[in-house]
């Protein structure tokens, strides 16, 4: 069964702390993404990325950044992590032109 | 700009009550629709693709329709267990994420009562 897996499914760190997200997933899928989701407001696109090292901004990349080094691995990175950051972090791959496979999402709260 | 309109927000049903949830959406080159269910506390779970206004999906009591305007997900019989947030998504040229990148409703939570 193919996979999306995301590191850890609850998460709590101070403001300011820089914050690692890991997703990584088994599909050999060339595409990505990273959305944060947030009662009322839906899924929202922070960065994606297209192949090893590529990285393209979504809707709201401020206070974010990603890595993407290998294949597999997608991580995205809180530069200094603040309380409006609060909120479930999905990741989710794809092969060009196909539906997205999610991971379970983290559960992040910054106090 | 594209957009995605999911109605209603919420819906409550009786367990063997049938119902159907909209998407309508508004965007230009529509690339393909995209229905998810997403359980509390995980990730959305894939449930339909569709790519042509006519177009129709089934899966167990869930059936995925399409128009030039919407999409609806008609729901025979529900049981307790079909108890979720149920998402729809469009691929178009305009995507956020690029070619590939999809736009996504709000979603509609369902509850199916006993």
């Amino acid at each position: 069964d193919v996979k999306v897996t995301q590191s850890s499914r609850y998460l709590v760190k101070r403001t300011g702390e820089k914050v690692f997200l890991e997703c990584v997933q088994d599909m050999d899928h060339e595409n990505m993404f990273w959305y944060r989701q947030d009662p009322g407001l839906g899924l929202r696109l922070i960065y994606f990325s297209y192949d090893v090292k590529m990285k393209e901004k979504g809707d709201i990349p401020e206070g974010y950044s990603v890595s993407r080094e290998k294949k597999e691995r997608f991580s995205l990175i809180l530069e200094s992590a603040s309380t409006n950051q609060t909120s479930m972090y999905l990741c989710a791959s794809s092969l060009k032109a196909y539906g997205y496979t999610f991971g379970s999402g983290t559960r992040l709260t910054v106090v | 700009e594209d957009q995605v309109t999911q109605s209603p927000e919420a819906l409550r049903l009786q367990e063997g009550e049938s119902s159907s949830l909209n998407c309508s959406y508004t965007v230009s080159g529509l690339r393909g629709l995209f229905w998810y269910r997403q359980d509390p506390g995980k990730g959305p779970e894939f449930l339909f693709t569709l790519y042509s206004a006519g177009e129709e999906k089934e899966k167990e009591r869930l059936k995925a329709t399409l128009t030039k305007k919407e999409s609806f997900l008609h729901i025979t019989a529900p049981k307790p267990e079909d108890s979720a947030t149920y998402l729809c998504a469009v691929r178009t040229k305009n995507s956020g994420g690029g070619a590939d990148g999809l736009t996504f409703g709000k979603g509609t939570h369902l509850i199916i009562q006993p």
